[in-house]
């Protein structure tokens, strides 16, 4: 059964760097794309973007730069990174996979979410 | 980057009502559209992807059809357990995009 969970801080600085893992049990992240996605108060999803096991990733550019994944496969996790914070950036955070699914690509497994509240 | 719009933004309808909700892409998805369903302090689940096809566990009455920019979403008998929030979202191109959500609640 693949399950996804986020761990990290609650609460970021504005400014700062939001810093989340996504663990994933019941499946190698070898082989698959891995997406962010986060989802503010009361409001809708936006897709943050997606890592490869091979490393190669694309985010979106809404986020004008401030993005950045990584992997560690040996730990069997995927993390995201989000610089120079604001208080529009306070939003539950999902990780999911990004599952090839006949010719295309959709989010089939989620994470429960993470809350990030970024205040001073 | 590619829009999505979801009609209408809120339904109220009863258990055993025939439900139907659209979602419009600003340009040619071709049939890459999933449509997610979220309850209140949970994970979106996918429900149904290349406008069509049904999820493995996904009950028999929802289903989607559409393809282009115009899309839907139809419950054939509301059960209690759907009444929730739902998203479509394109699968053609990046940035993925999410439409701005359907809640769907029991009248």
């Amino acid at each position: 059964q693949v399950q996804l969970q986020e761990s990290g801080p609650g609460l970021v600085r504005p400014s700062e760097t939001l810093s989340l893992t996504c663990s994933v049990s019941g499946v190698s992240i070898n082989n698959y794309y891995w997406s962010w996605i986060r989802q503010p108060p009361g409001k809708g999803l936006e897709w943050l973007g997606y890592i490869y096991f091979s490393g190669s990733s694309k985010y979106n550019s809404a986020l004008g730069g401030r993005v950045g994944m990584s992997m560690d496969t040996a730990k069997n996790q995927f993390s995201l990174g989000l610089r120079s914070v604001t208080e529009a950036d306070t939003a539950v955070y999902y990780c999911a996979r990004d599952n090839q699914m006949g010719t295309e690509y959709y989010f089939d497994y989620w994470g429960q979410g993470a809350l990030v509240v970024v205040s001073s | 980057d590619i829009q999505m719009t979801q009609s209408p933004s809120f339904v109220s309808a009863s258990v055993g009502d025939r439900v139907t909700i659209t979602c419009r892409a600003s340009q040619d998805i071709y049939r890459w559209l999933a449509w997610y369903q979220q309850k209140p302090g949970e994970a979106p689940k996918l429900l149904i992807y290349a406008s069509s096809t049904l999820q493995t566990g996904v009950p028999s009455r929802f289903s989607g059809s559409g393809s282009g920019t115009d899309f839907t979403l139809t419950i054939s008998s509301l059960q209690p357990e759907d009444f929730a929030t739902y998203y479509c979202q394109q699968a053609n191109v990046f940035p993925r995009a999410f439409g701005q959500g359907t809640r769907l609640e029991i009248k």
